[in-house]
């Protein structure tokens, strides 16, 4: 059964910093393209970063470009995710995803990160 | 890179069908083969309906297909069914972007 579960969200303060975890299985995680997706309150899905095969092209959307990075960990089939200087517009639910030619076949169930003070 | 465009809401009696439109730009979702479809129950993961404008995955219902013309792609979803009722977010590769996701509809079955 394929399985890709986060973790690491949670309440950080805005400037704070966190690092979020996708943990795979199921399925062969170095074939895959793996990516981030986040969901803000009451909006639509919107893609924040992608990481290749073998990690070493990486990919961000311009809102999070310069704060974000992402990495992946092959023997430990894990994502991550570390997001620095957070803003209350980062405020999601985080998703990660697994992509073979340009879709995104399998989905997490997310994990809720919130930036207040 | 700005959102595709589909329509807030979308209902349908159980059995009828129902269309919901994804309206991009040349540089995404009409350059491109890459059209995408994707099923969310609020709380858990979304799930890949469509893929390559009009394939379906393994397990997906025929009752789900897609189409593209232009700049505009469409997923339609025949015979409602009261588990059909969900949000539904289109997606398209946009080359460098690399990838950009609908606005979302939600789906209603009365």
């Amino acid at each position: 059964e394929v399985q890709l579960v986060e973790s690491g969200g949670g309440l950080v303060q805005p400037g704070g910093s966190l690092r979020l975890s996708c943990a795979a299985s199921g399925f062969t995680f170095s074939s895959y393209v793996m990516h981030w997706v986040r969901q803000a309150p009451g909006k639509g899905l919107a893609w924040v970063s992608r990481i290749i095969h073998d990690g070493t092209i990486t990919t961000y959307a311009d809102s999070v470009r310069g704060r974000f990075t992402i990495s992946r960990d092959s023997a430990k089939k894990t994502l991550y995710l570390e997001m620095n200087s957070l803003r209350a517009e980062d405020t999601a639910v985080y998703f990660c995803a697994a992509d073979i030619e340009y879709k995104f076949d399998y989905w997490g169930q997310g994990t809720l990160v919130t930036v207040s003070s | 890179q700005s959102a595709l465009t589909q329509p807030p809401s979308a209902s349908g009696s159980p059995g009828q069908s129902v269309t919901i439109s994804c309206t991009g730009a040349s540089s995404d979702v009409g350059r491109y083969g890459y059209v995408s479809w994707y099923q969310h129950h609020p709380g858990k993961a979304p799930k890949l309906m469509i893929y390559d404008v009009s394939k379906r995955p393994s397990g997906v219902p025929d009752r789900f297909s897609g189409s593209k013309s232009g700049n505009t792609a469409s997923l339609t979803v025949s015979g409602l069914q009261a588990e059909d009722e969900a949000d539904y977010y289109c997606s398209s590769y946009a080359g460098s972007t690399p990838f950009v996701f609908g606005t979302g509809t939600k789906v209603t079955v009365l």
